[in-house]
Protein backbone atom coordinates (compact mmCIF):
# COMPACT_ATOMS: atom_id res chain seq x y z
CA UNK A 1 0.00 0.00 0.00
CA UNK A 2 0.87 3.74 -0.28
CA UNK A 3 2.92 4.87 2.49
CA UNK A 4 5.53 7.32 3.68
CA UNK A 5 7.32 6.79 6.80
CA UNK A 6 8.96 9.36 9.09
CA UNK A 7 11.99 9.54 11.01
CA UNK A 8 11.80 9.52 14.68
CA UNK A 9 11.36 11.98 17.12
CA UNK A 10 14.21 14.43 17.71
CA UNK A 11 15.27 17.11 20.20
CA UNK A 12 17.66 20.01 19.54
CA UNK A 13 19.21 22.66 21.13
CA UNK A 14 18.20 26.24 20.11
CA UNK A 15 20.33 27.39 16.90
CA UNK A 16 20.85 23.78 15.97
CA UNK A 17 19.60 22.19 12.80
CA UNK A 18 17.38 19.34 12.28
CA UNK A 19 17.06 17.06 9.86
CA UNK A 20 13.27 14.66 9.02
CA UNK A 21 13.43 12.18 6.39
CA UNK A 22 10.39 10.67 4.73
CA UNK A 23 10.36 7.53 2.91
CA UNK A 24 7.82 6.57 0.29
CA UNK A 25 6.78 3.13 -0.71
CA UNK A 26 4.00 1.50 -2.98
CA UNK A 27 3.83 3.63 -5.57
CA UNK A 28 6.33 5.40 -8.68
CA UNK A 29 8.62 7.72 -5.97
CA UNK A 30 9.37 10.38 -9.12
CA UNK A 31 5.47 10.61 -9.53
CA UNK A 32 4.54 12.80 -6.91
CA UNK A 33 5.62 16.06 -4.94
CA UNK A 34 5.82 15.19 -1.15
CA UNK A 35 5.01 18.45 0.76
CA UNK A 36 6.04 19.43 4.13
CA UNK A 37 3.65 20.59 6.78
CA UNK A 38 4.18 21.67 10.24
CA UNK A 39 1.84 21.41 13.87
CA UNK A 40 2.76 23.58 16.43
CA UNK A 41 1.39 22.00 19.81
CA UNK A 42 -2.47 22.82 20.09
CA UNK A 43 -2.38 24.64 16.94
CA UNK A 44 -3.34 24.39 13.44
CA UNK A 45 -1.54 23.15 10.45
CA UNK A 46 1.00 25.20 8.19
CA UNK A 47 2.74 24.70 5.16
CA UNK A 48 6.18 24.78 4.79
CA UNK A 49 6.84 23.79 1.22
CA UNK A 50 7.26 21.03 -1.49
CA UNK A 51 10.43 19.28 -3.49
CA UNK A 52 9.10 17.41 -6.60
CA UNK A 53 11.26 14.16 -6.50
CA UNK A 54 11.27 13.87 -10.42
CA UNK A 55 12.86 17.39 -11.49
CA UNK A 56 14.01 17.94 -8.08
CA UNK A 57 12.06 21.27 -7.92
CA UNK A 58 11.75 23.27 -4.74
CA UNK A 59 9.06 25.32 -3.50
CA UNK A 60 9.08 26.81 0.06
CA UNK A 61 7.08 28.95 2.08
CA UNK A 62 8.54 32.75 2.52
CA UNK A 63 8.15 31.87 6.43
CA UNK A 64 10.79 29.13 6.00
CA UNK A 65 12.86 30.70 2.97
CA UNK A 66 16.71 30.72 4.05
CA UNK A 67 16.40 28.42 6.67
CA UNK A 68 14.39 25.14 5.24
CA UNK A 69 16.15 22.79 2.77
CA UNK A 70 14.50 19.92 0.89
CA UNK A 71 16.29 17.13 -0.76
CA UNK A 72 15.41 13.82 -2.31
CA UNK A 73 17.28 10.64 -2.70
CA UNK A 74 15.79 8.33 -5.60
CA UNK A 75 17.90 5.59 -4.76
CA UNK A 76 16.05 5.39 -1.19
CA UNK A 77 12.81 6.85 -2.59
CA UNK A 78 13.24 9.04 0.60
CA UNK A 79 12.78 13.23 0.80
CA UNK A 80 14.68 15.01 3.69
CA UNK A 81 13.51 18.38 5.11
CA UNK A 82 16.15 20.32 7.17
CA UNK A 83 15.21 23.50 9.38
CA UNK A 84 18.35 25.30 10.50
CA UNK A 85 18.45 28.20 12.86
CA UNK A 86 16.08 26.15 15.54
CA UNK A 87 14.09 28.21 17.69
CA UNK A 88 11.46 27.50 20.28
CA UNK A 89 9.04 27.89 18.31
CA UNK A 90 10.04 25.83 16.04
CA UNK A 91 8.46 23.05 18.32
CA UNK A 92 6.42 20.94 16.44
CA UNK A 93 5.31 18.00 14.79
CA UNK A 94 6.52 17.56 11.29
CA UNK A 95 4.77 16.27 8.27
CA UNK A 96 5.40 15.00 4.97
CA UNK A 97 2.51 14.38 2.44
CA UNK A 98 1.83 13.09 -1.13
CA UNK A 99 -0.04 15.87 -3.44
CA UNK A 100 -1.59 13.75 -5.68
CA UNK A 101 -3.41 14.85 -8.96
CA UNK A 102 -6.89 14.21 -10.44
CA UNK A 103 -9.35 13.65 -13.14
CA UNK A 104 -12.77 15.11 -12.76
CA UNK A 105 -15.85 15.54 -15.34
CA UNK A 106 -14.67 18.99 -15.43
CA UNK A 107 -11.06 18.39 -16.43
CA UNK A 108 -7.93 17.51 -15.07
CA UNK A 109 -5.47 18.80 -12.30
CA UNK A 110 -1.98 18.39 -11.47
CA UNK A 111 -2.78 19.78 -8.18
CA UNK A 112 -4.52 18.75 -5.65
CA UNK A 113 -5.33 16.71 -2.30
CA UNK A 114 -2.41 15.57 0.20
CA UNK A 115 -2.72 11.65 0.53
CA UNK A 116 -1.39 10.00 2.12
CA UNK A 117 0.26 11.90 5.37
CA UNK A 118 3.48 10.18 7.41
CA UNK A 119 2.77 9.85 11.19
CA UNK A 120 4.33 12.41 11.81
CA UNK A 121 8.17 13.44 13.58
CA UNK A 122 7.79 15.14 16.72
CA UNK A 123 10.42 18.60 16.64
CA UNK A 124 11.23 19.72 20.36
CA UNK A 125 13.26 23.07 20.52
CA UNK A 126 15.12 23.73 24.31
CA UNK A 127 17.10 26.81 25.05
CA UNK B 1 -1.48 34.90 0.37
CA UNK B 2 -4.77 33.21 0.32
CA UNK B 3 -6.27 33.13 3.30
CA UNK B 4 -8.62 30.47 4.72
CA UNK B 5 -11.17 30.99 7.07
CA UNK B 6 -13.21 28.51 8.43
CA UNK B 7 -16.83 28.68 11.27
CA UNK B 8 -17.16 27.36 14.17
CA UNK B 9 -14.03 27.05 15.42
CA UNK B 10 -15.87 24.66 17.54
CA UNK B 11 -18.86 22.58 17.64
CA UNK B 12 -20.98 19.98 19.40
CA UNK B 13 -23.61 17.93 18.47
CA UNK B 14 -25.44 14.75 19.61
CA UNK B 15 -24.98 11.12 18.00
CA UNK B 16 -27.32 11.11 14.66
CA UNK B 17 -27.08 14.66 13.76
CA UNK B 18 -26.23 16.50 11.31
CA UNK B 19 -23.32 19.52 10.76
CA UNK B 20 -22.03 21.86 8.40
CA UNK B 21 -18.61 23.79 8.66
CA UNK B 22 -17.66 26.85 6.31
CA UNK B 23 -14.73 27.27 4.94
CA UNK B 24 -14.28 30.70 3.32
CA UNK B 25 -11.52 32.18 0.98
CA UNK B 26 -10.07 35.60 0.38
CA UNK B 27 -10.07 35.45 -3.04
CA UNK B 28 -11.46 32.83 -6.03
CA UNK B 29 -9.86 29.47 -5.64
CA UNK B 30 -12.01 27.88 -7.82
CA UNK B 31 -12.83 24.21 -6.87
CA UNK B 32 -9.03 23.35 -6.02
CA UNK B 33 -10.18 23.02 -2.02
CA UNK B 34 -9.59 19.93 0.07
CA UNK B 35 -10.84 18.64 3.18
CA UNK B 36 -9.25 16.72 6.03
CA UNK B 37 -10.06 15.26 9.60
CA UNK B 38 -7.69 15.10 12.39
CA UNK B 39 -7.87 12.87 15.31
CA UNK B 40 -5.90 13.82 18.55
CA UNK B 41 -1.98 12.11 18.06
CA UNK B 42 -2.98 11.21 14.21
CA UNK B 43 -1.81 12.44 10.81
CA UNK B 44 -4.23 14.67 9.25
CA UNK B 45 -6.94 12.21 6.57
CA UNK B 46 -8.17 13.27 3.19
CA UNK B 47 -11.85 13.19 3.11
CA UNK B 48 -12.38 16.19 -0.16
CA UNK B 49 -10.99 17.01 -2.66
CA UNK B 50 -11.79 19.58 -5.48
CA UNK B 51 -14.50 21.03 -3.19
CA UNK B 52 -17.13 18.26 -3.61
CA UNK B 53 -14.98 14.48 -4.70
CA UNK B 54 -14.87 12.18 -2.08
CA UNK B 55 -11.75 10.48 -1.32
CA UNK B 56 -11.77 6.87 -1.91
CA UNK B 57 -12.72 4.92 1.42
CA UNK B 58 -14.25 7.52 2.66
CA UNK B 59 -17.84 7.36 3.65
CA UNK B 60 -20.92 8.93 2.04
CA UNK B 61 -21.51 10.94 5.29
CA UNK B 62 -19.18 13.37 4.37
CA UNK B 63 -19.94 15.66 1.57
CA UNK B 64 -18.84 18.88 0.85
CA UNK B 65 -19.97 21.89 -2.04
CA UNK B 66 -18.89 25.18 -2.66
CA UNK B 67 -16.92 26.93 -5.41
CA UNK B 68 -15.02 30.43 -5.72
CA UNK B 69 -14.89 31.83 -2.36
CA UNK B 70 -17.44 29.65 -0.57
CA UNK B 71 -16.98 26.65 0.80
CA UNK B 72 -19.22 24.16 3.21
CA UNK B 73 -18.17 20.19 4.44
CA UNK B 74 -21.19 18.44 5.58
CA UNK B 75 -21.55 15.35 7.99
CA UNK B 76 -24.44 13.74 8.41
CA UNK B 77 -25.55 10.93 10.55
CA UNK B 78 -22.81 12.13 13.38
CA UNK B 79 -21.55 8.98 15.15
CA UNK B 80 -18.91 9.21 18.23
CA UNK B 81 -15.89 8.73 15.72
CA UNK B 82 -16.30 11.83 13.73
CA UNK B 83 -15.31 13.57 16.63
CA UNK B 84 -12.16 15.04 15.32
CA UNK B 85 -10.36 18.65 13.87
CA UNK B 86 -11.87 18.94 11.12
CA UNK B 87 -9.61 21.21 8.15
CA UNK B 88 -10.54 22.88 4.76
CA UNK B 89 -7.01 24.05 2.84
CA UNK B 90 -6.72 24.85 -1.14
CA UNK B 91 -4.15 24.33 -3.75
CA UNK B 92 -5.09 26.99 -6.29
CA UNK B 93 -1.66 28.50 -5.69
CA UNK B 94 1.36 28.62 -3.61
CA UNK B 95 1.66 28.72 -0.25
CA UNK B 96 -1.20 26.18 0.35
CA UNK B 97 -2.98 27.41 3.37
CA UNK B 98 -5.29 26.16 5.68
CA UNK B 99 -7.86 26.82 8.07
CA UNK B 100 -8.29 27.16 11.45
CA UNK B 101 -9.68 24.32 12.11
CA UNK B 102 -12.97 23.42 13.60
CA UNK B 103 -13.47 20.91 16.33
CA UNK B 104 -15.88 18.42 16.26
CA UNK B 105 -17.29 17.11 19.47
CA UNK B 106 -20.23 14.40 20.05
CA UNK B 107 -22.30 14.77 22.91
Amino acid sequence: QVQLVQSGAEVKKAGASVKVSCKASGYSFTGYSIHWVRQAPGQGLEWMGLINPSSESKTYAQKFQGRVTMTRDTSTSTVYMELNSLRSEDTAVYYCAREVGYCISSGCSTSGPFDPWGQGTPVTVSS
Amino acid sequence: DIQMTQSPSSLSASVGDKVTITCRASQDISNYLAWFQQKPGKAPKSLIYAASSLQSGVPSKFSGSGSGTHFTLTISSLQPEDSAIYYCQHYNSYPYTFGQGTKLEIK
